[in-house]
């Protein structure tokens, strides 16, 4: 299994330009989430999806979308990218987010500068 | 005020060193708890979970105050290979939990 997988793992942008970062799991997994971490801030949830069909907004949504087109595969799109939003962004998926003990499983992250 | 604190550090230390951290939570309604590692430019990876009667994985020890809202993680004898991030994680609420990430402790063990 490759657990979680994301593309592109970096990528440079200027100001205004859009872009989709993709993330795929192979676990079965419910749940499906992207996360925003930066220097001394901790991890921050953009978005999220508790199951197939669904999406609701986490922490820090503003210019962000997302869309959960199978059970594998999660995106989060940038529509006018903005310094702010330079960041690591991490994609992860948890196996029902009902089960409170249930942990999630990350990708290995997309650095993306936006200058 | 943070909903997860930890003390950002860095701790560093020689080899075969103790080395503990801690982490508070403010939600009463937190149910779980973790500690995740995360290495230098790398996704965070589950450590342990940490259970109310405490819990040992080798030489890692995790413990868990509820009364308190207090977690530690307990490294004995570290290890060049133990240099990382690690992270506090709460899991709050029920039946739809939001998981809650502290900023990281940074640890440095030096030879």
């Amino acid at each position: 299994n490759a657990g979680v997988t994301q593309t592109p793992k970096f990528q440079v942008l200027k100001t205004g330009q859009s872009m989709t970062l993709q993330c795929a799991q192979d676990m079965n997994h419910n749940s499906m989430y992207w996360y925003r971490q930066d220097p001394g801030m901790g991890l921050r949830l953009i978005y999220y999806s508790a199951s197939e069909g669904t999406t609701d907004k986490g922490e820090v949504p503003n210019g962000y979308n997302v869309s959960r087109l199978n059970k594998r595969e999660f995106s989060l799109r940038l529509e006018s990218a903005a310094p702010s939003q330079t960041s690591v962004y991490f994609c992860a998926s948890i196996h029902d987010r009902g089960t409170v003990t249930d942990t999630q499983y990350f990708g290995p992250g997309t650095r993306l500068t936006v200058l | 005020r943070k909903e997860v604190e930890q003390d950002p550090g860095p701790f560093n230390v020689p080899e075969g060193a103790t080395v503990a951290f801690n982490c508070t939570y403010s939600n009463s309604a937190s149910q779980s708890f973790f500690w995740y590692r995360q290495d230098c430019r790398k996704e965070p990876k589950l450590l342990m979970s940490v259970y109310s009667s405490g819990n040992e994985d080798g030489r890692f020890t995790a413990q868990l105050n509820r009364a308190s809202q207090y977690i530690s993680l307990l490294i004995r004898d570290s290890k060049l290979s133990d240099s990382a991030t690690y992270l506090c994680v709460v899991n709050v609420g029920t039946g739809g939990f939001k998981t809650i990430f502290g900023a990281g402790t940074r640890l440095f063990v030096k030879a």
